[in-house]
C-alpha cells in the first residue's frame, strides 16, 4: 500500500525559509522509474507544480521558482525534502506530495493528503 | 517551457450528459497527457494517463483522446460523483505543468 505524507509548519513569517518533508511508504526512490513530486494549491486556485526528484537524484524545477527551491532525498529514511526560500505571503497554498512512475508516462499515481501552509507576520 | 491551455474554464451540465473538455499544449508532446479530476478539500485523482489510458478503478464512463498538441477529455455519461476540477498534466519535458482546470458544474 502506497501512502504519502507531508509534514511541516503551517505558519512561516515572510522572508523565511519553508521546509517541508514527505515520509512514504509502499514504494523505494531507489527503485528504476520511481520519482517524488512536489505540488501546491493556492486557496481556491489551480494546480501548480514545483519540483520532481527521481530515483537516480536527477532533479527538476518549475521555471519561475528554480531559484528558490531545493529538492533532496534520503532513500534510506523514505523521506524527500522540498525547502523553499523568502517566502511571500503570494505562497500561501496547499502543498502536495506525489508519486510519479516512468511506467504510466510518468503520470501522479499517489498524492499526500496535503499541508496548508500561510505565509503571514 | 510548454505552455498548457484549457477549455472550457467552467462548463454546466446535467446528470446523463455527455460532456467534453480540451487540452492545448504550446509544443507538440506525443501523448504524454495525463488527466486528474479533484473534489473540494481532496488530493486530485488520476484518471487518464498517456493521453487515453484510463487508471485502474477508473469508471469507463471516462476517457481521453489526442496526441500532439491536443486533447479531450470525455465523460460519456455524467454522474453525481463527477461534477469537480479536471486539470491536465503533460509529463513529456520538465518542467511538468498542470493546466488551469475545467470545472463542472451543475
Amino acid at each position: 500500500q502506497v501512502t504519502l505524507r507531508e509534514s511541516g509548519p503551517a505558519l512561516v513569517k515572510p522572508t523565511q525559509t519553508l521546509t517541508l518533508t514527505c515520509s512514504f511508504s509502499g514504494f523505494s526512490l531507489s527503485t528504476s522509474g520511481m520519482c517524488v513530486n512536489w505540488i501546491r494549491q493556492p486557496p481556491g486556485k489551480a494546480l501548480e507544480w514545483l519540483a520532481l526528484i527521481d530515483w537516480t537524484d536527477d532533479k527538476y524545477y518549475s521555471t519561475s521558482l528554480k531559484t528558490r527551491l531545493s529538492i533532496s532525498k534520503d532513500t534510506s529514511k523514505n523521506q524527500v525534502v522540498l525547502t523553499m526560500t523568502n517566502m511571500d505571503p503570494v505562497d500561501t497554498a496547499t502543498y502536495y506530495c506525489a508519486r510519479t512512475q516512468y511506467s504510466i508516462s510518468k503520470a501522479i499515481d499517489y498524492w499526500g493528503q496535503g499541508t496548508l501552509v500561510t505565509v503571514s507576520s | 517551457d510548454i505552455q498548457m491551455t484549457q477549455s472550457p474554464s467552467s462548463l454546466s451540465a446535467s446528470v446523463g450528459d455527455r460532456v467534453t473538455m480540451a487540452c492545448r499544449t504550446s509544443q507538440a508532446i506525443s501523448n504524454f497527457l495525463n488527466w486528474y479530476q479533484q473534489k473540494p478539500g481532496k488530493a486530485p485523482k488520476l484518471l487518464i494517463y498517456a493521453a487515453s489510458n484510463l487508471q485502474s478503478g477508473v469508471p469507463s464512463r471516462f476517457s481521453g483522446s489526442g496526441s500532439g498538441t491536443y486533447f479531450t477529455l470525455t465523460i460519456s455519461s455524467l454522474q453525481p460523483e463527477d461534477f469537480a476540477t479536471y486539470y491536465c498534466q503533460q509529463t513529456f519535458r520538465p518542467p511538468l505543468p498542470f493546466g488551469g482546470g475545467t470545472r463542472v458544474e451543475i
